[in-house]
């Protein structure tokens, strides 16, 4: 089956430095990723859709200047958090489809915790 | 807009009970159906998925769900829960067109499993 990598699982950066999460297809291709936050006890809330090679789509009320999004090949996108601050704290979850159309379902990355002290 | 709302935010039973978790979508036009479960920590994987056809659907871990259109739902069942079920799970909407696809999660409902 479709398998999407996602790395770091957990980093804790200082205030004020960029981290940078990485999304991989392993085994296919996908133009497009869609990269997710989640807060404790709550569900996942859409950031950005990634376009391979071209400009993320950014949902209302994400900072596009902030989390960064490169999408540079058909199996990688990156999410860097620039200048991370404590509330930027939490899980960032990637995700791609292996298909086009809505009835095509997601395949999910293990995550990434991050922790900002 | 579309949306989808999960009721209960958690629920527990008994092992070797049966469960049904609900989820009701709000979309115009046919809905994409999914749901998901997350254990901690972790991703997400999909259980089971409706776009046509027949409105009974059979997942992986035994778990099944029904559309009923009548009532915008889309409910997940199980007639007898493992403790390994214990977990987060997620309904889904897939929605768009050509233009682009989101999907639409709801608020989740944790399981928690009582020996």
């Amino acid at each position: 089956g479709a398998v999407v990598s996602q790395h770091p699982s957990w980093v804790i950066c200082k205030s004020g430095t960029s981290v940078k999460i990485e999304c991989r297809s392993l085994d296919f291709q996908a133009t497009t990723m869609f990269w997710y936050r989640q807060f404790p006890k709550q569900s996942l809330m859409l950031m950005a859709t990634s376009n391979e090679g071209s400009k993320a789509t950014y949902e209302q009320g994400v900072e596009k200047d902030k989390f960064l999004i490169n999408h540079a090949s058909l199996t990688l996108s990156t999410l860097t958090v620039t200048s991370a601050h404590p509330e930027d704290s939490s899980f960032y979850i990637c995700s791609a489809r292996d298909a086009m159309g809505p009835n095509s379902p997601l395949h999910f990355g293990n995550g990434t915790r991050l922790t900002v002290t | 807009a579309q949306s989808v709302t999960q009721p209960d935010i958690h629920i527990t039973v008994s092992e070797g009970a049966s469960l049904e978790l609900r989820c009701n979508y709000s979309y115009g036009a046919t809905p994409y159906l999914f749901w998901y479960v997350q254990s901690p920590g972790q991703g997400l994987q999909l259980l089971l998925k409706y776009f046509s056809g027949d409105t009974l659907v059979q997942g992986i871990k035994g778990f099944e769900a029904e559309f009923k259109r009548s009532q915008s739902s889309f409910n997940l069942r199980k007639p007898s829960v493992h403790w390994s079920d214990a977990a987060e799970y997620f309904c889904a909407v897939g929605a768009g067109n050509t233009g682009g696809f989101k999907t639409i999660f709801g608020a989740g409902t944790r399981l928690f499993v009582k020996a």
